[in-house]
């Protein structure tokens, strides 16, 4: 079955640093990844999706993966924090390998950035 | 880009009564939908699963007959809480995808804030 692992329910970064969110994967399968950033009281907008591609990942706000097979992680990362990133943050693995399976989703890590 | 709008954003309803949820596709055609529930602080609970013109597939312990499932256009589907109790309440989020070479992958409505008191 497939399943993600977030480490870390709650990441506190200073404006300007490095913003290194951990996700984990289980698949019996080549796997679909995603992130997801959601804002408060709103649904969820995907940054960036690994589909068997490139290994490296750019999404959207400057925010990039990396797909690590032998590590079977999918961290998310930015190079310079913005007070704006404060939100949270779901990786979450297509159930079946197809873009169109149900998603199962990790449990979240809330992330804040400090001035 | 595709866009997923879903209505109400929030709804207060008295216990016993029906709540029904909108998720429509505004830009491309949506042949599979997802509804997840989200408690406070927790992460998204995949609900079910629904498909053009037929039945929804309920994850286990979800109440089929308390969270009904429509799916009947490739741009609609609605999620009707049935006799809410205070229990119910909860962040309800829809979520479109399609199929095909251009596979949009996820799209996810802006969310349902139900209260029931």
């Amino acid at each position: 079955a497939q399943s993600v692992t977030q480490l870390g329910s709650h990441v506190s970064v200073s404006e300007g640093a490095l913003v290194l969110l951990r996700c984990n994967y289980s698949s019996s399968v080549p796997p679909y990844l995603f992130w997801y950033v959601q804002y408060p009281n709103q649904g969820l907008q995907l940054l960036l999706k690994y589909t068997s591609a490139a290994t490296l990942v750019k999404g959207i706000n400057g925010f990039e993966a990396e797909f690590k097979k032998s590590e079977t992680s999918f961290h998310l990362t930015k190079p310079s924090a913005h007070m704006s990133d404060a939100a949270e943050y779901f990786c979450a693995v297509s159930v079946g390998g197809g873009a169109t399976n149900k998603l199962i989703f990790g449990t979240g890590t809330l992330l804040a950035v400090q001035p | 880009g595709a866009v997923v709008s879903q209505h109400p954003s929030r709804v207060i309803c008295k216990s016993g009564t029906s709540v029904k949820i909108e998720c429509r596709s505004l830009d491309f055609q949506a042949t599979t939908m997802f509804w997840y529930r989200q408690f406070p602080k927790k992460s998204l609970m995949l609900m079910a699963t629904s498909n053009e013109g037929s039945k929804a597939t309920y994850e286990q312990g979800v109440e089929k007959d308390k969270f009904l499932i429509n799916h009947a256009s490739l741009t609609l589907s609605t999620l009707t809480v049935t006799s809410a109790h205070p229990e119910d309440s909860s962040f309800y989020i829809c979520s479109a995808s399609s199929p095909g070479p251009t596979t949009i992958g996820y799209t996810f409505g802006s969310g349902t804030r139900l209260t029931v008191v």
